[in-house]
């Protein structure tokens, strides 16, 4: 198993350019979120997915938009990327129910820069 | 207001020392915890979870929970120098739709 994985690992974006972050998990885990990771900080919650075809906003949702069509994939885009969106990004996923936490896996990163 | 609560350190312990890493919680619905440890640029990996009053030991680590007083501690004994890395604690609340709240770390370095 892979995992999960991201793409790309860098990448340089200057103000007002668009991008969508890839990520993918060969683990069928129902759940699956998009963290950012500013430096010296925690993780904070972009959006998550609990299954195909539904997402929900997290903590810091503004100027990204997710979608999820299959259980494996959970892209993030970045629409008129701002210097503030500079982060490293990471994808999570796990199996979990309403009342029931299990570990989330995390991909290696991107690590984004926007100029 | 911080739901999940870590010293920033760093923490620096001697080789073969215990290092003692601390973290608060406001939200008393929080069911389980998680501690991540994170090297520097990579991704957080999962080091053990408790959800119980108590101790729970796995190898060189025991996590604490102390429900009553909001608390969460990781002991890491025989501290090596491989363990010097950024602690995350994260809490679970049970109803949140699966959403992990975590702290923003405390960096341990373990000294020769």
């Amino acid at each position: 198993n892979a995992g999960v994985t991201q793409t790309p690992k860098f990448r340089i974006l200057k103000i007002g350019q668009s991008m969508t972050l890839q990520c993918a998990q060969d683990m069928n885990h129902n759940y699956m979120y998009w963290y950012r990771q500013d430096p010296g900080m925690g993780l904070k919650l972009i959006y998550y997915s609990v299954g195909a075809g539904i997402t929900d906003k997290g903590e810091v949702p503004n100027g990204y938009n997710v979608s999820r069509s299959t259980t494996e994939d959970f892209p993030l885009r970045l629409e008129l990327a701002a210097p503030s969106q500079t982060s490293v990004y990471f994808c999570a996923s796990s199996y979990s129910t309403a009342g029931y936490q299990e570990t989330q896996y995390f991909g290696p990163g991107t690590r984004l820069l926007v100029l | 207001q911080k739901e999940v609560e870590q010293n920033s350190g760093p923490l620096s312990v001697p080789e073969g020392a215990i290092a003692s890493l601390n973290c608060t919680y406001s939200d008393r619905g929080s069911q389980s915890f998680f501690w991540y440890r994170q090297y520097s640029g990579k991704s957080p990996e999962l080091i053990m979870f408790i959800y119980s009053n108590g101790d729970k030991e796995d190898g060189r680590f025991t996590a604490q929970l102390n429900k009553a007083s909001q608390y969460v501690s990781l002991l890491i004994r025989d501290s090596q120098p491989s363990d010097s890395a950024t602690y995350l604690c994260a809490s679970w609340v049970t109803g949140t739709a699966s959403k992990l709240t975590f702290g923003t770390g405390t960096r341990l370095q373990v000294t020769l």
